[in-house]
């Protein structure tokens, strides 16, 4: 069965460190999607993917950035990161709409 | 940029009973997507029902339906014989036909009592 998968499904790190999250998918999409997710925010958009070599910037995209070198891959990576990025991160794909976005399980990451 | 709105931070609604979660929307497009996500303590988002803005007549999902108001955009989902397995974090997204992206709003947490 196609799926998307990201790790690390749980990462502490220290502020200033630079930190990859992983997101590989199988169902073939175009489309690929960086989320946040905050208590009281819900998922806000971060960066996204049209297609190999496209990058987008979303709505809170400042410190994060992402490349997009394969269909499958979308890794996001936080420059220098800080305590105001301790988040749950999604990844997420899709065709075009009126498609679902598909969900990965969410990365978990505290920055001390 | 199209917002999503989500009045209620929580709700609550006993077992077997009828809850109404609402959702309204700004935008100024006249084709788009609109979806109902369901989020389980276990973190994995599901996709609950979804509704194009082109079509008239309101989505339903076996217990889940909605009522879509395009003029007033407003987007509500209606859980009918609420079951314990309901309880968790509901998201209404936007998605439109001319850029990829999918907008969510901040979430209702439902508890179902039993």
């Amino acid at each position: 069965d196609a799926e998307i998968t990201q790790s690390p499904r749980h990462k502490i790190t220290e502020t200033g460190r630079q930190v990859t999250l992983a997101c590989h998918q199988t169902w073939n999409h175009n489309n690929m999607f960086w989320y946040r997710q905050d208590l009281g925010h819900g998922l806000r958009l971060i960066h996204y993917s049209y297609g190999v070599h496209d990058t987008n910037k979303g709505e809170v995209s400042d410190g994060y950035s992402v490349s997009r070198s394969n269909t499958e891959d979308l890794p996001l990576t936080l420059e220098s990161a800080a305590s105001s990025q301790t988040s749950v991160y999604f990844c997420a794909s899709s065709t075009g709409p009126p498609g679902e976005l598909f969900f990965g399980e969410g990365s978990r990451l505290t920055v001390l | 940029a199209q917002t999503v709105t989500q009045s209620q931070p929580e709700m609550s609604v006993q077992e077997a009973e009828t809850v109404t979660l609402s959702c309204t929307y700004d935008t100024s497009e006249s084709d788009y997507y609109l979806f109902w996500y369901k989020q389980p303590p276990s973190r994995q988002m599901i996709l609950v029902i979804r509704q194009e803005a082109y079509k008239q007549q309101n989505a339903t999902e076996n217990r889940f339906s909605v009522n879509f108001q395009k003029a007033a955009k407003s987007f509500s989902l209606k859980i009918s014989d609420s079951q314990l397995g309901d309880a968790a974090m509901y998201f209404c997204a936007y998605r439109s036909n001319n850029n990829n992206d999918m907008r969510f709003g901040a979430g209702t947490r439902l508890t179902v009592k039993p």
